[in-house]
């Protein structure tokens, strides 16, 4: 059984700050880490596939780093800006294989306050 | 056009019913999954298909029936409703079944069991 867990659950950040928030997943058997955004009433959306140790993904304002060996990702947006407000999701392949699914975590729901 | 679309968007029965649920992928993909939203907000994976054959079936009752006429389609038909099943099932694709290939979600289907 695999946990992934994410912190903070929840995460109200100024308009222009900056934020990060965590993933961490058992560090053993590591072959993919996967990031998702997911706003209110739409579908989840991939972000980024981390999948060395030691990676570093960059989207426009959004950056993820990678540490397998002790299990943990970052999320970091810089300059938050309202369109930032969505549900971030990291999720790790089962065991089986890809096509055994995603166990995701709970998510931190971001809240950018203008 | 959507990606991954599913019908309905919403969903309300009774208990006992039978209803199913669709999905349609327009990305030439070859793996398709139904995750199941539970009451703590996790997304958990259902069931995963490739190419027409179902790979997983992650200990879901067998009310819930998945069915894959070809690569591009997976309904979910589910047998004698119950209230417990009241949850947002969300569809997804990806093109392969490796750990690192991206999933692609619908946008989720509510179901409220009265």
């Amino acid at each position: 059984i695999l946990n992934v867990e994410q912190s903070p659950q929840s995460l109200h950040v100024q308009e222009g700050d900056s934020t990060n928030f965590t993933c961490s997943f058992p560090s053993s058997n590591f072959y993919a880490l996967h990031w998702y955004r997911w706003e209110t009433a739409k579908s989840p959306e991939a972000l980024f596939v981390m999948t060395l140790n030691g990676d570093e993904k960059k989207k426009g304002r959004i950056s993820a780093t990678l540490n397998t060996k002790e299990g943990y990702s970052y999320l970091y947006i810089k300059g938050s800006q309202p369109e930032d407000s969505a549900t971030y999701l990291c999720a790790f392949p089962r065991s089986g294989g890809g096509a055994d699914g995603l166990t995701f975590g709970k998510g931190t729901h971001l809240i950018i306050q203008p | 056009d959507t990606a991954v679309s599913q019908t309905p968007k919403y969903l309300v029965t009774q208990m006992g019913n039978d209803k199913s649920i669709k999905c349609e992928q327009n990305l030439g993909h070859d793996t398709m999954y139904w995750y199941k939203q539970d009451s703590k907000k996790f997304l958990k994976i259902m069931f995963s298909y490739n190419n027409k054959e179902l790979i997983i079936n992650e200990t879901v009752p067998n009310r819930f029936s998945p069915k894959s006429p070809d690569k591009a389609h997976l309904n979910l038909h589910i047998n004698s409703l119950e209230l417990g099943d009241s949850a947002v099932y969300f569809c997804a694709s990806s093109q392969g079944q490796g750990r690192r290939n991206i999933q692609y979600f619908g946008a989720g289907t509510r179901l409220s069991v009265l």
